[in-house]
């Protein structure tokens, strides 16, 4: 059970814009970078968003991040066929003096 | 244009002990943190442990303390994590990531009778 928790699924049509909420609590997103990557299957995960809301380059700017309290919001616009992926959020956790990963959101394109 | 290459699959009896490497370049090996994160089939990534390759600092996660060590050999810009007393659900694939902006392929490692 993780202590960052993601929505297991997410879905949007093409050209939607999507939100995938990360919630968390003061010892780890309240007080701590949040990063973003996107996985597909058989892959390894790829950062997407760094430091709550910087977009590494390379990621295209319909992505982006956001961070309010002890939860962060990764968002997705003009959604494609290529997004469909999953997503997991982390944070370092100062109670636990480790990294988190939330569980995951596997989102559709439909 | 910045690598990490892991070394090959492992089979692992129960009570092994297996180490993977992850071999970086195009980037100064000290000015990054690696981190180890695994993943088992079907299920989310988690964290393992982190290392500071310039003065060797190290943190592991609390669930594999006293049996994960992450090490590194700075000559040829190689970094190690050894996990000790395998267990068939350490059977996973094994990530090491460079500031978490560059990744290896991973390596399965399967632990079985």
């Amino acid at each position: 059970q993780s202590v960052l928790t993601q929505p297991p699924s997410a879905s949007g049509a093409p050209g939607q814009r999507v939100t995938i909420t990360c919630s968390g609590s003061n010892s780890n997103i309240g007080n701590n970078y949040v990063y973003w990557f996107q996985q597909f299957p058989g892959t390894a995960p790829k950062l997407v968003i760094y430091r709550d809301d910087q977009r590494p380059s390379g990621v295209p700017d319909r992505f982006s991040g956001s961070k309010s309290g002890t939860s962060a919001t990764l968002a997705i616009s003009g959604l494609r066929s290529e997004d469909e992926a999953d997503y997991y959020c982390a944070s370092w956790d100062d109670s636990l003096s480790g990294r988190e990963f939330g569980g995951g959101t596997k989102l559709t394109v439909l | 244009q910045v690598q990490l290459v892991q070394s090959g699959a492992e089979v692992k009896k129960p009570g092994a002990s297996v180490r993977v490497s992850c071999k970086t370049s195009g980037y100064s090996f000290t000015s990054d943190d690696i981190n180890w994160v695994r993943q088992a089939s079907g299920q989310g990534l988690e964290w393992m442990g982190w290392m500071n390759p310039d003065s060797g600092d190290t943190g592991y996660a609390q669930k594999f303390q006293g049996r994960f060590t992450i090490t590194r050999d700075t000559s040829t810009s190689t970094a190690y994590m050894e996990l000790r007393g395998l267990k068939s659900d350490d059977t996973a694939v094994y990530y090491c990531t460079k500031a978490w902006d560059s990744w290896g392929q991973g390596t399965q490692v399967t632990v079985s009778s």
